[in-house]
C-alpha cells in the first residue's frame, strides 16, 4: 500500500474551515484514500473515505486532486471540539488489511 | 447500541505477567485488528483477523499473541517476552463491504486499554 505524509501540525481559528493535506504520490489505481481522528486519549474514528471524486458528507468534505497523488480533508467550520489528531491512511481493501499503516497523523489545534 | 467494547480501560500488571486484553465486537464484522499506540506516535498494527479461526502478524507481533474462536471476539495476550508491553491498545473492526457493493470500507475503534507494566 501506499505511504502517506502529512505535516505534522497546523492550527485553525474556531469557526474557520480546517484544511489538511495529505501527500500519497505512490497511490495505486484501486487504493482508496481513508481519514481518520483521534480525540486525546480516545479510539480513532472514521471520518470520510474517497476513491477519486470529491466526497462529502455531515463531517468533512474530501478533495482528491486529478493525478489521485494527494488529497485535502476539510472541515468546514472548526469548532474547539475538532482538535485532533488526523491520520490519512491508504489501502486497497478488505484483503489487504494488514498492509495499511497510520503514521503520526497531523495534529490540527483549534483555537479560540 | 452497536460497537467495539475493550475492557478493561486500565491495566496494571507486574513485569513477567502475561495479560489478556479483551475486545468484543456486535456489528458483525468480518475483520477484526490489534493495534499498539505509544505516547505522541502513531498506530502500529500488531494483528489482524479477517475470518473465524485464522489471524496473521502485523508489524509488532513479536510478545503477543492473539484468538479468533468466535466472530465477535478477538482477545490479545501480552506475553512476559514483550520487551515494552506498557502502551495504548486499540482494538478495531471492520466489515467486508467488496463482497457486497465493491467499496472501501472503514475501521471501527474501540476505546482502548491502557496498560501499565511495572
Amino acid at each position: 500500500d501506499a505511504k502517506t505524509t502529512q505535516p505534522p501540525s497546523m492550527d485553525c481559528a474556531e469557526g474557520r474551515a480546517a484544511n489538511l493535506p495529505c501527500n500519497h504520490s505512490t497511490i495505486s489505481g484501486n487504493e482508496y484514500v481513508y481519514w481518520y481522528r483521534q480525540i486525546h486519549s480516545q479510539g480513532p474514528q472514521y471520518i470520510i473515505h474517497g476513491l477519486k471524486n470529491n466526497e462529502t458528507n455531515e463531517m468533512a468534505s474530501l478533495i482528491i486532486t486529478e493525478d489521485r497523488k494527494s488529497s485535502t480533508l476539510i472541515l468546514p467550520h472548526a469548532t474547539l471540539r475538532d482538535t485532533a489528531v488526523y491520520y490519512c491512511i491508504v489501502r486497497v481493501g478488505f484483503y489487504n488489511a494488514g498492509k495499511s499503516t497510520f503514521g503520526d497523523g497531523t495534529t490540527l489545534t483549534v483555537k479560540p | 447500541d452497536g460497537g467495539i467494547t475493550q475492557s478493561p480501560k486500565y491495566l496494571f500488571r507486574k513485569e513477567g505477567q502475561n495479560v489478556t486484553l479483551s475486545c468484543e465486537q456486535n456489528l458483525n464484522h468480518d475483520a477484526m485488528y490489534w493495534y499498539r499506540q505509544d505516547p505522541g506516535q502513531g498506530l502500529r498494527l500488531i494483528y489482524y483477523s479477517q475470518i473465524v479461526n485464522d489471524f496473521q502478524k502485523g508489524d509488532i507481533a513479536e510478545g503477543y499473541s492473539v484468538s479468533r474462536e468466535k466472530k465477535e471476539s478477538f482477545p490479545l495476550t501480552v506475553t512476559s517476552a514483550q520487551k515494552n508491553p506498557t502502551a495504548f491498545y486499540l482494538c478495531a473492526s471492520s466489515a467486508d463491504r467488496e463482497k457486497t457493493s465493491g467499496r472501501g470500507y472503514e475501521q471501527y475503534f474501540g476505546p482502548g486499554t491502557r496498560l501499565t507494566v511495572t
